[in-house]
C-alpha cells in the first residue's frame, strides 16, 4: 500500500532563517505531488505541484520554492523565512485527480 | 467569485440529527468531486468521492448537480465523532489540481 511521510511535525524558526521540509511517498511510482499551506482558521492554499522529476509548477509567487530531486521526494524550501510564512504545511500525492489526494500528517511552522 | 464556496458554519446539531452541507463551484468543466474531513490540527482525509448519480457510504450521502454546479453532503444519525470541518473539493479545468473549499464546521453535541 502507498504511504506518505512528512517531517518534521512541528518547527519553530526565527525570521530570516532557512527552511527545508521534506516529503516522501512509498509504494507508488510517478505520483503527482503537491505542497499546500493552511493559515490558522483558513482554507488550503496550493503552493506548488509536480507531475514528474524536476517538473515544478508554482501557484502563488512567494518566498518559497520547491524541488523534486527524486520520483517520490518533494522538498519545500525557503532561503529566508518571513513571519507570514507561519502555517500548517501539507504535502499530498495523487495518481491523478480522479482519485483525490492523500495528505501527509503536516508540519506546523511558526516563524518568530 | 471563489472557485469553491461553502457555508463556513458552524453547524451545531444534537446527536442523532440529520445535517446537510452544500457547496457550489464556478468551473463547469470540473470533472472530479470529493468531500474531505479535517479534524482540528490534523491533515484532511478523503471522506468520499461524489459521482453524478449520487452515492452513499453508510450514514453519508453525496449528491452532484452539474447543471446548478452544486454538491451536497448529507449526514444521518450524527455522532459526536462526526464533529470536524468538512471540505468540498473540485478538480480544476486543467485536470492536474484540486481546489479545496474553506470548509464547513460541524459540531455534534450530546
Amino acid at each position: 500500500s502507498q504511504t506518505i511521510h512528512q517531517w518534521p511535525a512541528t518547527l519553530v524558526q526565527p525570521v530570516g532563517s532557512p527552511l527545508s521540509l521534506e516529503c516522501t511517498v512509498e509504494g507508488t511510482s510517478n505520483p503527482n505531488l503537491y505542497w499546500y499551506r493552511q493559515a490558522a482558521g483558513r482554507g488550503l492554499q496550493l503552493l506548488f505541484y509536480s507531475v514528474g522529476i524536476g517538473q515544478i509548477s508554482s501557484e502563488v509567487p512567494q518566498n518559497l520554492s520547491a524541488s523534486r530531486p527524486q520520483d517520490r521526494q518533494f522538498i519545500l524550501s525557503s532561503k529566508k523565512l518571513l513571519l507570514s510564512d507561519s502555517g500548517f504545511y501539507l504535502c499530498a500525492w495523487s495518481p491523478g485527480t480522479t482519485y483525490g489526494y492523500t495528505f501527509g500528517s503536516g508540519t506546523r511552522l511558526t516563524v518568530v | 467569485r471563489k472557485e469553491v464556496e461553502q457555508d463556513p458554519g458552524p453547524f451545531n446539531v444534537p446527536e442523532g440529527a440529520t445535517v446537510a452541507f452544500n457547496c457550489t463551484y464556478s468551473n463547469s468543466a470540473s470533472q472530479s468531486f470529493f468531500w474531505y474531513r479535517q479534524d482540528c490540527r490534523k491533515e484532511p482525509k478523503l471522506l468520499m468521492s461524489v459521482y453524478s448519480s449520487g452515492n452513499e457510504d453508510g450514514r453519508f450521502t453525496a449528491q452532484l448537480n452539474r447543471a446548478s454546479q452544486y454538491i451536497s453532503l448529507l449526514i444521518r444519525d450524527s455522532k459526536l465523532s462526526d464533529s470536524a470541518t468538512y471540505l468540498c473539493v473540485v478538480s480544476r479545468w486543467d485536470g492536474n489540481k484540486l481546489v479545496f473549499g474553506a470548509g464547513t464546521i460541524l459540531r455534534v453535541k450530546s
